[in-house]
């Protein structure tokens, strides 16, 4: 089971936002640790969507946006839109192990 | 371009082993560390071990413990994952994964492998 605890599943009509959390511990995001965002489209592998809490890599549209405060973290998705649909994972380390969240759906109605 | 080309699909009965490679290209392979994470059909992303491709020093997750094997070629820029003893929860797309910062051995993970579809059934 994972440490880091995420909503099963989100959904939004075009153009709302959204926004994803990722509940951890004093052990892993609580630590300092940073946390890095991932978007897994049906069949493929997962990509980057963020790094270090809130940097996007370059590519990724500016739509999504990520935050850390104490021991959660937090994607948001703004303008959401029809490619925006997908699985979306957590990640950050705890105890000297990498540790993913449990991965949210999101729906776009 | 960067990237990573995992060997094909398998099959293989309970008790027996695997071994899945992941081959890298357009980049320094010694410098950047290799994980491997696994997803079972329906499920989410689970971490497995890491493998420094310069020293060829290891780490993996205790529930692998003892199971799994991760070693490296620098002749021609391969890691490999094998995982023994397998049993039908084994079933999974395997992927590799490269970590973006050079010399860093857990930070985000920016190069992913294509998977490798391992189906453990009788």
């Amino acid at each position: 089971q994972s440490v880091l605890t995420q909503p099963p599943s989100v959904s939004g009509a075009p153009g709302q936002r959204v926004t994803i959390s990722c509940t951890g511990s004093s052990s892993n995001i609580g630590a300092g640790y940073d946390v890095h965002w991932y978007q897994q489209l049906p069949g493929t592998a997962p990509k980057l969507l963020i790094y270090g809490n809130s940097n996007r890599p370059s590519g990724v549209p500016d739509r999504f946006s990520g935050s850390k405060s104490g021991t959660s973290a937090s994607l948001a998705i703004t303008g959401l839109q029809a490619e925006d649909e997908a699985d979306y994972y957590c990640q950050s380390y705890d105890s000297s192990l990498d540790v993913f969240g449990t991965g949210t759906k999101v729906t776009v109605l | 371009q960067v990237q990573l080309v995992q060997s094909g699909a398998e099959v293989k009965k309970p008790g027996a082993s695997v071994k899945v490679s992941c081959k890298a290209s357009g980049y320094t392979f010694t410098s950047y560390y290799m994980h491997w994470v696994r997803q079972a059909p329906g499920h989410g992303l689970e971490w497995m071990g890491i493998i420094n491709p310069s020293g060829g020093s290891t780490s993996y997750a205790q529930k692998f413990q003892g199971r799994v094997t991760m070693t490296r070629d620098t002749s021609t820029s391969t890691v490999y994952m094998e995982l023994s003893s397998l049993r039908s929860e084994d079933t999974a797309v395997y992927y590799c994964a490269r970590v973006g910062q050079a010399w860093e051995a857990h930070d985000a993970f920016d190069i992913w492998g294509q998977g490798t579809m391992v189906t453990v059934s009788s």
